[in-house]
């Protein structure tokens, strides 16, 4: 059973045409909630962490926010150069040395 | 730039061959990961490392096997190569405090024919 889920897989927009991506976890217990950004042929590069319900974090055109089950990561107007996969990731059953990662989703913003 | 580097970063072999891929940090972090990345399954934890000598297994590890002699390198060998193991490489550090957020290298891809 998948512990974190991402949706939607894929995700088009128009340049400033708001939007959200979602994060639903399973894990108990968290201790922490990663969003990445990952460009093509490059590494994830981090975002932001949110610790607990409630918490809010911004950068530049988005905002993430946090709940007792999901994240949601918020894109205001964006622009091409959001085109991206963004990715999420929760400390494991395990421990927080051992990140599980949602599948992703492609975010394509069109001119 | 969490100062991680991999090498190679493209690497295309043949079924049956050792490979070891290389990561190399400068900040003197203890903690390093491999992930597998592959479409439809996100990334993956292949191993980590808790120190000098200190590894432990993460999801799919079976295939792989790590060694860190030096804080700075963390290697991942695949000691006979399968097609199935043709994937991006990712090496991470874990470096946030408090909450331990991790930072990923450049990756490698590799090619088993």
């Amino acid at each position: 059973e998948d512990q974190v889920t991402q949706s939607p897989e894929a995700l088009r927009l128009q340049e400033g045409e708001s939007s959200s991506l979602n994060c639903s976890y399973t894990v108990s217990g968290l201790r922490g909630l990663f969003w990445y950004r990952q460009d093509p042929g490059k590494g994830p590069e981090f975002l932001f962490t949110l610790y607990s319900a409630g918490e809010e974090k911004e950068k530049e055109r988005l905002k993430a926010t946090l709940t007792k089950k999901e994240s949601f990561l918020h894109i205001t107007a964006p622009k091409p150069e959001d085109s991206a996969t963004y990715l999420c990731a929760v400390p494991g059953e395990g421990g927080s040395e051992k990140l599980v990662f949602g599948k992703g989703t492609k975010l394509t913003v069109n001119p | 730039d969490a100062g991680i580097t991999q090498s190679p970063r493209h690497k295309v072999t043949e079924t049956g061959t050792p490979v070891t891929l290389r990561c190399h940090q400068t900040e003197n972090h203890r903690y390093m990961y491999w992930y597998r990345q592959d479409p439809g399954h996100g990334l993956r934890l292949i191993h980590y490392s808790y120190g000098v000598k200190d590894t432990d297994k993460g999801e799919v590890s079976d295939g792989y096997s790590v060694s860190r002699s030096k804080t700075e390198d963390f290697l991942l060998t695949l000691e006979s190569a399968t097609s199935s193991q043709t994937s991006v490489y990712f090496c991470a550090i874990r470096a946030g405090l408090p909450y331990n957020e991790q930072f990923f290298g450049p990756g490698t891809r590799l090619t088993v024919l």
